[in-house]
């Protein structure tokens, strides 16, 4: 594709529900990336993915979330029993190799926990 | 990790005007990448700069790595580019951090 796809856009879930969220990065890139971005904040890093592996998840905030990229192109981000703090912008971002290689950010998908 | 600090973290201009915002980090870095984030939370990537000096436009960027800074350099400044500037110096391949960023206010 032309860039980097994220759906759904925005995600509004009751505390206690299970949410996913889906990565499409450009078609061909190695590197995945996701991000979260708190109101007024930098994005944090989270998770990474070459290929299909997740070599570093030293990011994720809690055994609540969950990554994949099963055939080494979409991704899902998935966070069960969400919960008020997990509120934020959700940024994937894709990278043709893990170095020397500008990364390229989707529009990211905004949560509100409710 | 690697400590990144931004300034100013806020900066109005009135359009025409330059600017310099820079970017200090505390470790030494694989590579360094510039991006600017639009009112609507799209983040562009401006430069992709491990050292030395690249120019896009009005945009130039120099990353002077053995002292551990980057500046990002605005020239004639228009209201779209409006918007929050980050830097993110990666010390490690897969270790990207954010700083805080500076945003941009460019009043017509």
């Amino acid at each position: 594709g032309a860039g980097v796809s994220q759906s759904p856009r925005y995600k509004v879930a009751k505390r206690g529900q299970d949410v996913a969220l889906r990565c499409d990065p450009i078609s061909g890139h190695v590197s995945l990336f996701w991000y979260q971005q708190a109101l007024g904040q930098g994005p944090e890093f989270l998770t990474y993915f070459q290929n299909e592996a997740q070599l570093d998840k030293s990011g994720l905030p809690s055994d609540r979330f969950f990554a994949e990229r099963p055939e080494g192109s979409v991704s899902t981000l998935k966070i069960q029993r969400t919960q008020q703090e997990d509120s934020a912008v959700y940024l994937c971002a894709s990278s043709l190799v893990i170095s020397n290689s500008p990364l390229h950010f989707g529009n990211g998908t905004r949560l509100t926990v409710t | 990790g690697i400590q990144v600090e931004q300034s100013p973290p806020d900066l109005i201009l009135q359009e025409g005007a330059n600017s310099t915002l820079r970017c200090n980090f505390s470790d030494s870095v694989n590579n360094l990448q510039w991006f600017h984030q639009n009112p609507w939370g799209q983040l562009i990537n401006l430069f992709y700069i491990p050292s030395g000096t690249k120019q896009n436009g009005r945009l130039s960027a120099t990353t002077v790595a053995t002292e551990r800074y980057s500046l990002l350099y605005i020239s004639s400044s228009q209201t779209t580019d409006s918007g929050v500037y980050f830097c993110a110096p990666t010390p490690t391949p897969n270790d990207m951090r954010f700083g805080a960023g500076t945003r941009l206010t460019v009043k017509p």
